[in-house]
């Protein structure tokens, strides 16, 4: 089975600042695990994947996310927030099967 | 290369009452996924559709069911409305069903209201 755990379901940077969401995930196989992000009254848009390759993953927007197999994390992380990152991100696992397991979000908001 | 499209985007039902939404997956895929979100969870998984075919269930009452077409196209049916099942309702399409690494590529959904 997969579950994932979001820490801290609201996070406030200032514009300009890092950005950190944390996500740690649990799978008794070896996982695929996945960032996305949803803006109001939208869809989910894939954000990056990790998928055994390289364990530093590069996104869009400028967002990246390492795996930590020691750690069962795979943070999502960003240099310098901009205004328009402030949205709903979410963090999602899935491993054996074709199901998704998606955490309870962050939302985050970006003070100018 | 057209994206997922959900219809209708809002729509309201009495309770009891019966429900059709429609998703078209996007250029190429064969896998369609649907999604239940509630106001402030993260998606949950309702099943999964591959080459026509369910290929998966999440932990939803058979009330819900599904339909794919010929061209990946998709249906969901809520029979018997409860007040709960008031959420965002999110298609997904992907490229294989069959591999677990193939990313999710999601519609805008549909805001469905249960009075």
């Amino acid at each position: 089975a997969q579950s994932v755990t979001q820490l801290g379901s609201h996070v406030s940077v200032s514009e300009g600042a890092l950005v950190l969401l944390r996500c740690n995930y649990s799978s008794s196989v070896p996982p695929y695990l996945f960032w996305y992000v949803q803006y109001p009254n939208q869809g989910l848009q894939l954000l990056l994947k990790y998928t055994s390759a390289a364990t530093l993953v590069k996104g869009i927007n400028g967002f990246e996310a390492e795996f930590k197999k020691s750690e069962t994390s795979f943070h999502l992380t960003k240099p310098s927030a901009h205004m328009s990152d402030a949205a709903e991100y979410f963090c999602a696992v899935t491993g054996t099967g074709n199901q998704f397991y998606f955490g309870t979000g962050t939302s985050l908001t970006v003070i100018p | 290369e057209t994206g997922v499209t959900q219809s209708p985007t809002h729509l309201i039902k009495t309770r009891g009452q019966q429900v059709t939404l429609r998703c078209s997956s996007q250029s190429g895929h064969n896998t369609v996924s649907w999604y239940q979100q509630a106001l402030g969870q993260g998606p949950q998984f309702i099943f999964q559709y591959y080459r026509e075919e369910e290929n998966g269930r999440g932990n939803f009452p058979p009330r819900f069911s599904g339909l794919q077409f010929p061209n990946y196209s998709s249906e969901l049916n809520v029979n018997a409305l409860e007040l709960d099942d008031s959420a965002l309702y999110l298609c997904a399409s992907s490229l294989d069903g069959r591999t677990a690494n193939s990313p999710l590529h999601f519609g805008n959904g549909t805001r469905l209201t249960v009075t």
